[in-house]
């Protein structure tokens, strides 16, 4: 079946280190997005990527990083830069950007 | 003038009922306007959506209500049932611009 993945469901982190959010679609979308969820304030956009190699900045990309080498993948680094990251994070992708967007079902990241 | 503001923060149903959900904003130059359903620990799946070329769009209990010149949409449930339980958001976009989310609306349904 065609969906997106992300993984591992659940992250701990401690102080001081960067961690890696992994986000794989099969849905052959060029733009794909990231989403940081806390509670009473929706998704807010983090990064997004309209095709392979490109990638643009959300509205709170401070405290990340992101890669686009393969138009499936789209991976997020949470870095110690960021300093409140417990949060669930969502991967999105859509045909292009504007258009309907898939999401999966989330990594929780939590500091130790 | 790019958010878009949702209401109720929080909304309690009895079943059977009708629950309406509210949306505003203030770019007129959006053009897509759907709508997003997320249970827990999952991730939001489109429900429905409209563009402002209508006024109102159904599919099944779900409806889109569209005023223009309010600049507000909204999104009702008839008929809602316990499993209708979830966190509702609305959003909008310009053309293929990226979407701007509400702040979402927890909808509790009970028997």
């Amino acid at each position: 079946d065609g969906g997106i993945t992300q993984s591992p469901k659940y992250l701990f982190r401690k102080e001081g280190q960067n961690v890696t959010l992994s986000c794989e679609q099969n849905l052959n979308h060029d733009a794909m997005y990231w989403y940081r969820q806390d509670p009473g304030q929706g998704l807010r956009l983090i990064y997004y990527s309209q095709i392979v190699n490109d990638f643009q900045k959300g509205d709170i990309a401070e405290g990340y990083s992101v890669s686009r080498e393969k138009k499936e993948s789209f991976p997020l680094t949470v870095t110690s830069a960021q300093k409140n990251p417990t949060a669930f994070y969502l991967c999105a992708s859509s045909i292009q950007v504007g258009q309907p967007q898939h999401f999966g079902d989330g990594t929780r990241l939590s500091i130790l | 003038q790019q958010q878009v503001k949702q209401s109720p923060q929080s909304l309690i149903v009895q079943k059977g009922g009708i629950s309406i959900i509210n949306c505003a904003y203030e770019n007129t130059a959006f053009d897509y306007f759907p709508w997003y359903q997320q249970f827990p620990g999952k991730g939001p799946a489109l429900l429905i959506a409209i563009r402002p070329d209508v006024s109102e769009k159904k599919e099944g209990r779900f409806t889109i209500s569209f005023n223009k010149s309010a600049k507000q949409f909204s999104l009702h449930i008839m008929d809602s049932q316990p499993g209708d339980s979830a966190t509702y958001f609305c959003a909008a976009s310009i053309n293929t611009d990226k979407l701007i989310f509400g702040t979402g609306t927890r909808l509790q349904v009970f028997p």
